[in-house]
């Protein structure tokens, strides 16, 4: 089964406008981290957010943050006043348990912002 | 501080070749992967080490070997190359559980 899901492949956003990119997850385990990476027309994967499974508060970075709702097993990444830059490939991944260090992907969400 | 390396950045081999993909990184991580991107499949663990001298298996290790005799490296082995093989590797290293995973930049591999 599946550990991340991600059901948007692609997705279209106005220049300056806010962006909702799905995420949904798939553990038993009470114990893990879920992460966002973006990965520009380059290639290379930059780490965005952070949300670990205990904490409290929704994790925040900048214009980024982590819509996390714990019940329904969801980690959504909301990008604020999108820009021309945010268009890239972004990536949901989860690591499970205590000291497993692995991390699960999913299949990915293209942004493409429009001027 | 350099981050982490990979070399090569383009490789092309002929189908039964092998060769070895290099990473090293300068920042005292003890964790250590590789993955691998396929188009529509995100990035697929291959092998992983969580110190020097232990490694183990991800999610699709057949075909790849994996040592780690020192900290800062990770080399990857293909060790007879198949059309399947081709994709683009990265290699990535962390410190703690609730840190990041650092990227490599990647190899683009492709096996004819």
């Amino acid at each position: 089964a599946q550990k991340i899901t991600q059901t948007q492949p692609g997705m279209f956003v106005q220049e300056k406008e806010a962006v909702t990119l799905d995420c949904t997850y798939d553990t038993s385990d009470p114990s893990y981290g879920l992460f966002w990476y973006k990965q520009p027309s380059s290639g290379e994967m930059i780490f965005l957010i952070y949300q670990g499974s205990y904490d409290q508060q929704n994790a925040t970075e900048g214009r980024y943050s982590l819509n996390f709702q714990k019940a329904r097993k969801s980690a959504n990444l909301v990008i604020s006043a999108s820009q021309l830059g945010d268009s890239a490939m972004y990536f949901c991944a989860m690591r499970e348990g205590l000291n497993d260090y692995k991390l699960s992907f999913g299949a990915g969400t293209t942004v493409t912002v429009r001027a | 501080n350099a981050g982490v390396t990979q070399t090569p950045k383009f490789q092309v081999l002929k189908t039964g070749q092998s060769m070895t993909l290099q990473c090293a990184q300068d920042m005292n991580h003890e964790y250590m992967s590789w993955y691998r991107q396929d188009p529509g499949m995100g990035l697929r663990l291959i092998h992983y080490s969580v110190g020097a001298g232990i490694t183990d298996q991800g999610e699709v290790p057949n075909g790849y070997n994996v040592s780690r005799s020192t900290t800062e490296d990770f080399p990857l082995r293909l060790l007879s190359a198949a059309p399947s093989q081709t994709s683009v590797y990265f290699c990535a290293s962390s410190q703690g559980w609730t840190g990041e995973q650092f990227f490599g930049p990647g190899t683009r591999l492709t096996v004819l």
